[in-house]
Protein backbone atom coordinates (compact mmCIF):
# COMPACT_ATOMS: atom_id res chain seq x y z
CA UNK A 1 0.00 0.00 0.00
CA UNK A 2 1.11 3.67 -0.86
CA UNK A 3 1.67 5.65 2.35
CA UNK A 4 3.87 8.26 3.94
CA UNK A 5 5.55 8.77 7.48
CA UNK A 6 6.69 11.71 9.02
CA UNK A 7 7.73 10.73 12.11
CA UNK A 8 7.99 14.28 14.40
CA UNK A 9 4.82 15.52 14.47
CA UNK A 10 6.03 19.41 15.88
CA UNK A 11 9.68 20.37 15.69
CA UNK A 12 10.50 23.59 17.75
CA UNK A 13 13.92 25.37 16.20
CA UNK A 14 15.38 28.80 17.04
CA UNK A 15 15.34 31.08 14.38
CA UNK A 16 18.52 31.17 12.09
CA UNK A 17 19.16 27.38 13.19
CA UNK A 18 19.17 24.51 10.53
CA UNK A 19 15.86 22.46 9.62
CA UNK A 20 15.45 18.67 8.72
CA UNK A 21 11.98 17.39 8.15
CA UNK A 22 11.43 13.83 7.77
CA UNK A 23 9.88 11.63 5.31
CA UNK A 24 9.61 8.23 4.72
CA UNK A 25 7.66 6.46 1.76
CA UNK A 26 6.16 3.14 1.06
CA UNK A 27 5.31 3.07 -3.08
CA UNK A 28 4.68 0.14 -5.54
CA UNK A 29 6.50 2.17 -8.57
CA UNK A 30 8.80 4.99 -9.10
CA UNK A 31 7.54 7.94 -6.47
CA UNK A 32 6.98 11.06 -7.76
CA UNK A 33 7.35 13.22 -4.25
CA UNK A 34 6.02 16.70 -3.18
CA UNK A 35 6.90 18.99 -0.27
CA UNK A 36 4.00 21.07 0.70
CA UNK A 37 3.56 23.98 3.10
CA UNK A 38 0.44 25.20 4.54
CA UNK A 39 -0.12 28.08 6.57
CA UNK A 40 -3.39 28.22 9.30
CA UNK A 41 -6.52 28.51 7.18
CA UNK A 42 -4.67 28.80 3.98
CA UNK A 43 -4.23 26.29 0.76
CA UNK A 44 -0.81 24.35 0.27
CA UNK A 45 2.15 25.66 -1.78
CA UNK A 46 4.34 23.29 -3.34
CA UNK A 47 8.05 24.15 -2.00
CA UNK A 48 9.89 21.28 -4.01
CA UNK A 49 8.89 18.19 -5.77
CA UNK A 50 11.34 15.21 -6.96
CA UNK A 51 10.90 13.40 -10.30
CA UNK A 52 13.64 12.02 -11.66
CA UNK A 53 17.45 13.19 -11.84
CA UNK A 54 19.49 15.01 -9.54
CA UNK A 55 18.54 13.00 -6.08
CA UNK A 56 19.07 16.91 -4.56
CA UNK A 57 16.51 19.32 -5.52
CA UNK A 58 15.90 23.01 -4.45
CA UNK A 59 12.73 24.43 -4.11
CA UNK A 60 11.32 27.49 -3.39
CA UNK A 61 12.52 29.74 0.08
CA UNK A 62 15.34 28.63 0.23
CA UNK A 63 14.57 24.37 0.78
CA UNK A 64 15.57 21.31 -0.45
CA UNK A 65 15.28 17.85 -0.07
CA UNK A 66 17.46 14.54 -0.85
CA UNK A 67 15.99 11.82 -2.01
CA UNK A 68 17.50 8.51 -0.87
CA UNK A 69 15.99 5.60 -2.61
CA UNK A 70 17.71 2.95 -0.37
CA UNK A 71 16.22 4.64 2.63
CA UNK A 72 13.42 5.66 0.98
CA UNK A 73 13.19 8.73 2.19
CA UNK A 74 12.93 12.32 1.04
CA UNK A 75 13.87 14.79 3.63
CA UNK A 76 13.49 18.22 3.11
CA UNK A 77 16.26 20.88 4.84
CA UNK A 78 16.81 24.44 5.52
CA UNK A 79 19.91 25.94 6.55
CA UNK A 80 18.84 28.92 7.79
CA UNK A 81 15.07 28.83 9.42
CA UNK A 82 13.14 32.53 9.53
CA UNK A 83 10.47 32.72 11.45
CA UNK A 84 7.96 33.28 9.08
CA UNK A 85 8.66 29.52 7.66
CA UNK A 86 6.67 28.88 10.86
CA UNK A 87 3.89 26.82 9.08
CA UNK A 88 2.30 22.56 8.67
CA UNK A 89 4.54 21.07 6.45
CA UNK A 90 3.68 18.01 4.45
CA UNK A 91 5.14 15.37 2.12
CA UNK A 92 3.25 13.58 -0.26
CA UNK A 93 4.00 10.62 -2.90
CA UNK A 94 2.35 10.08 -6.06
CA UNK A 95 2.69 8.57 -9.74
CA UNK A 96 3.06 10.59 -12.74
CA UNK A 97 -0.36 11.25 -14.67
CA UNK A 98 -3.63 12.14 -13.42
CA UNK A 99 -3.21 10.31 -9.74
CA UNK A 100 -4.24 11.82 -6.56
CA UNK A 101 -1.34 12.19 -3.93
CA UNK A 102 -1.09 10.67 -0.65
CA UNK A 103 -0.07 12.46 2.50
CA UNK A 104 1.88 12.08 5.37
CA UNK A 105 0.50 13.61 8.51
CA UNK A 106 2.45 16.82 8.67
CA UNK A 107 4.75 18.19 10.62
CA UNK A 108 4.47 21.68 12.55
CA UNK A 109 7.16 23.59 12.55
CA UNK A 110 7.01 26.30 15.37
CA UNK A 111 10.40 28.80 15.32
CA UNK A 112 11.45 30.59 18.82
CA UNK A 113 13.63 33.86 18.49
CA UNK B 1 2.64 28.70 -12.42
CA UNK B 2 -0.96 27.47 -12.98
CA UNK B 3 -3.36 28.70 -10.05
CA UNK B 4 -6.46 26.56 -8.69
CA UNK B 5 -9.31 28.60 -7.31
CA UNK B 6 -11.72 27.91 -5.19
CA UNK B 7 -15.10 29.66 -4.04
CA UNK B 8 -16.23 30.37 -1.39
CA UNK B 9 -13.19 30.26 0.95
CA UNK B 10 -15.16 29.95 4.02
CA UNK B 11 -19.03 29.81 4.16
CA UNK B 12 -21.22 29.20 7.16
CA UNK B 13 -24.68 27.07 6.85
CA UNK B 14 -27.53 25.89 8.80
CA UNK B 15 -27.84 22.00 9.21
CA UNK B 16 -30.02 20.61 6.89
CA UNK B 17 -29.37 22.95 3.98
CA UNK B 18 -26.67 22.18 1.11
CA UNK B 19 -23.61 24.11 -0.02
CA UNK B 20 -21.64 23.98 -3.77
CA UNK B 21 -17.63 24.66 -3.19
CA UNK B 22 -16.46 25.62 -6.96
CA UNK B 23 -13.42 24.55 -7.97
CA UNK B 24 -11.41 26.39 -11.28
CA UNK B 25 -8.44 25.71 -13.08
CA UNK B 26 -7.64 29.28 -14.14
CA UNK B 27 -4.82 28.97 -17.02
CA UNK B 28 -4.99 25.18 -17.88
CA UNK B 29 -7.27 22.25 -18.20
CA UNK B 30 -7.79 19.89 -16.15
CA UNK B 31 -9.44 16.29 -17.13
CA UNK B 32 -9.44 15.73 -13.79
CA UNK B 33 -9.60 17.33 -10.44
CA UNK B 34 -9.00 16.02 -6.81
CA UNK B 35 -10.95 17.16 -3.55
CA UNK B 36 -9.73 16.02 -0.49
CA UNK B 37 -10.69 17.30 3.27
CA UNK B 38 -8.83 17.84 6.16
CA UNK B 39 -9.64 18.15 9.45
CA UNK B 40 -8.27 20.02 12.09
CA UNK B 41 -4.88 19.65 12.59
CA UNK B 42 -4.81 16.73 10.62
CA UNK B 43 -3.59 15.05 7.15
CA UNK B 44 -5.65 15.83 3.29
CA UNK B 45 -7.50 12.52 2.69
CA UNK B 46 -8.76 12.10 -0.86
CA UNK B 47 -12.41 11.93 -0.59
CA UNK B 48 -13.20 11.75 -4.69
CA UNK B 49 -11.86 11.86 -8.23
CA UNK B 50 -13.38 14.40 -10.36
CA UNK B 51 -13.38 13.10 -14.25
CA UNK B 52 -14.47 15.74 -17.08
CA UNK B 53 -17.75 14.53 -18.59
CA UNK B 54 -18.21 11.37 -16.33
CA UNK B 55 -18.87 10.19 -12.85
CA UNK B 56 -16.44 11.07 -9.94
CA UNK B 57 -14.67 7.93 -8.32
CA UNK B 58 -15.41 8.30 -4.88
CA UNK B 59 -12.98 6.70 -1.98
CA UNK B 60 -14.31 4.28 0.49
CA UNK B 61 -16.17 5.41 3.15
CA UNK B 62 -17.21 8.60 1.25
CA UNK B 63 -20.80 8.53 0.91
CA UNK B 64 -21.05 9.77 -3.16
CA UNK B 65 -25.55 10.72 -2.75
CA UNK B 66 -23.69 13.05 0.11
CA UNK B 67 -21.23 14.67 -1.46
CA UNK B 68 -22.15 15.54 -5.18
CA UNK B 69 -19.32 15.87 -7.93
CA UNK B 70 -20.05 17.43 -11.49
CA UNK B 71 -17.09 18.46 -13.50
CA UNK B 72 -18.72 19.64 -16.15
CA UNK B 73 -16.06 21.66 -17.96
CA UNK B 74 -12.20 21.09 -18.66
CA UNK B 75 -11.79 23.81 -15.94
CA UNK B 76 -14.33 23.34 -13.30
CA UNK B 77 -15.46 20.85 -10.97
CA UNK B 78 -17.90 21.43 -8.28
CA UNK B 79 -18.71 19.72 -4.86
CA UNK B 80 -22.15 20.08 -3.05
CA UNK B 81 -22.74 19.17 0.07
CA UNK B 82 -26.01 17.50 0.46
CA UNK B 83 -28.09 18.39 3.86
CA UNK B 84 -25.12 19.00 5.76
CA UNK B 85 -24.65 18.17 9.45
CA UNK B 86 -22.27 19.72 11.76
CA UNK B 87 -19.52 15.83 11.50
CA UNK B 88 -19.45 17.76 7.60
CA UNK B 89 -17.39 21.12 9.10
CA UNK B 90 -14.18 20.91 7.25
CA UNK B 91 -11.36 22.63 5.20
CA UNK B 92 -12.09 21.14 1.55
CA UNK B 93 -9.28 21.19 -0.75
CA UNK B 94 -9.36 20.65 -3.79
CA UNK B 95 -6.41 20.34 -6.91
CA UNK B 96 -5.67 19.49 -10.69
CA UNK B 97 -2.95 18.26 -12.44
CA UNK B 98 -1.38 20.86 -15.39
CA UNK B 99 -0.54 17.49 -18.18
CA UNK B 100 -0.12 20.23 -21.08
CA UNK B 101 2.56 20.01 -22.91
CA UNK B 102 5.67 22.06 -21.80
CA UNK B 103 3.95 21.59 -18.06
CA UNK B 104 5.64 20.20 -15.11
CA UNK B 105 3.17 17.58 -14.52
CA UNK B 106 2.59 19.44 -11.28
CA UNK B 107 -0.46 19.23 -8.76
CA UNK B 108 -1.60 22.31 -8.34
CA UNK B 109 -3.92 22.72 -4.98
CA UNK B 110 -6.88 25.11 -4.33
CA UNK B 111 -7.19 27.65 -1.23
CA UNK B 112 -9.47 25.76 0.29
CA UNK B 113 -12.43 26.01 1.97
CA UNK B 114 -13.81 26.03 5.41
CA UNK B 115 -17.25 24.74 6.10
CA UNK B 116 -18.79 25.36 9.17
CA UNK B 117 -22.41 23.64 9.73
CA UNK B 118 -23.90 24.91 12.99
Amino acid sequence: AQSVTQPDIHITVSEGASLELRCNYSYGATPYLFWYVQSPGQGLQLLLKYFSGDTLVQGIKGFEAEFKRSQSSFNLRKPSVHWSDAAEYFCAVGARGNTPLVFGKGTRLSVIA
Amino acid sequence: GAVVSQHPSRVICKSGTSVKIECRSLDFQATTMFWYRQFPKKSLMLMATSNEGSKATYEQGVEKDKFLINHASLTLSTLTVTSAHPEDSSFYICSARDLSSGSTDTQYFGPGTRLTVL
